[in-house]
């Protein structure tokens, strides 16, 4: 079935470092969102990307959908200590109705 | 606009025994879902519904039980708790196929 695999699992960085997480799918996607989920909290969504190649940008954080709809990326530059917390992806399930979250990357960033 | 409301927060139960996690929104999404977290394994979908009355099992369905009544409601039961069953579980709704989910806070479970 389809999965979706993120990696790294942990990244822990200094303030002003820059940060990158990566979203694989088995199967191509329709579209892909990415949440983030404070220590404690619940996932929020952050961005939904749908089209092939597509980049989107918010303030610091840049999401990248690959050409083939397979792969994504999430790039913070200059990490700052609000950035701490772990991003998921996500793509439809198999069902085509709910979604399937990868595992997630916790970033730790250090003042 | 509360959004998606989750209760209890925090709920410890012994084996064996049966409870029910509510959870309600008030935006009139038709998609519903159920996960639960553990470390290190992400969100993983328990049961998910697309409309009332309508249900259907996701990755980990083993041990709980839902049902759709109305719009607004989605219950997850979990029959006769189990320690693999400790988790912290979230409720997520949606306008509809591919569209952003928003959560509930989330419940902790422990089961002793």
């Amino acid at each position: 079935g389809q999965q979706v695999m993120q990696i790294p699992q942990y990244q822990h960085v200094q303030e002003g470092e820059d940060f990158t997480t990566y979203c694989n799918s088995s199967t191509t996607l329709s579209n892909i969102q990415w949440y983030k989920q404070r220590p404690g909290g619940h996932p929020v969504f952050l961005i939904q990307l749908v089209k092939s190649g597509e980049v989107k940008k918010q303030k610091r954080l840049t999401f990248q959908f690959g050409e083939a709809k397979k792969n994504s990326s999430l790039h913070i530059t200059a990490t700052q200590t609000t950035d701490v917390g772990t991003y998921f992806c996500a793509g439809l399930s198999n069902s085509g109705y709910a979604l399937n979250f990868g595992k997630g990357t916790s970033l730790l960033v250090t003042p | 606009n509360a959004g998606v409301t989750q209760t209890p927060k925090f709920q410890v139960l012994k084996t064996g025994q049966s409870m029910t996690l509510q959870c309600a929104q008030d935006m009139n999404h038709e998609y519903m879902s159920w996960y639960r977290q553990d470390p290190g394994m992400g969100l993983r979908l328990i049961h998910y519904s697309v409309g009332a009355g309508i249900t259907d099992q996701g990755e980990v369905p083993n041990g709980y039980n839902v049902s759709r009544s109305t719009t607004e409601d989605f219950p997850l039961r979990l029959l006769s708790a189990a320690p693999s069953q400790t988790s912290v579980y979230f409720c997520a709704s949606s306008l509809g196929r591919g569209y952003r989910a928003f959560f509930g806070q989330g419940t902790r479970l422990t089961v002793v």
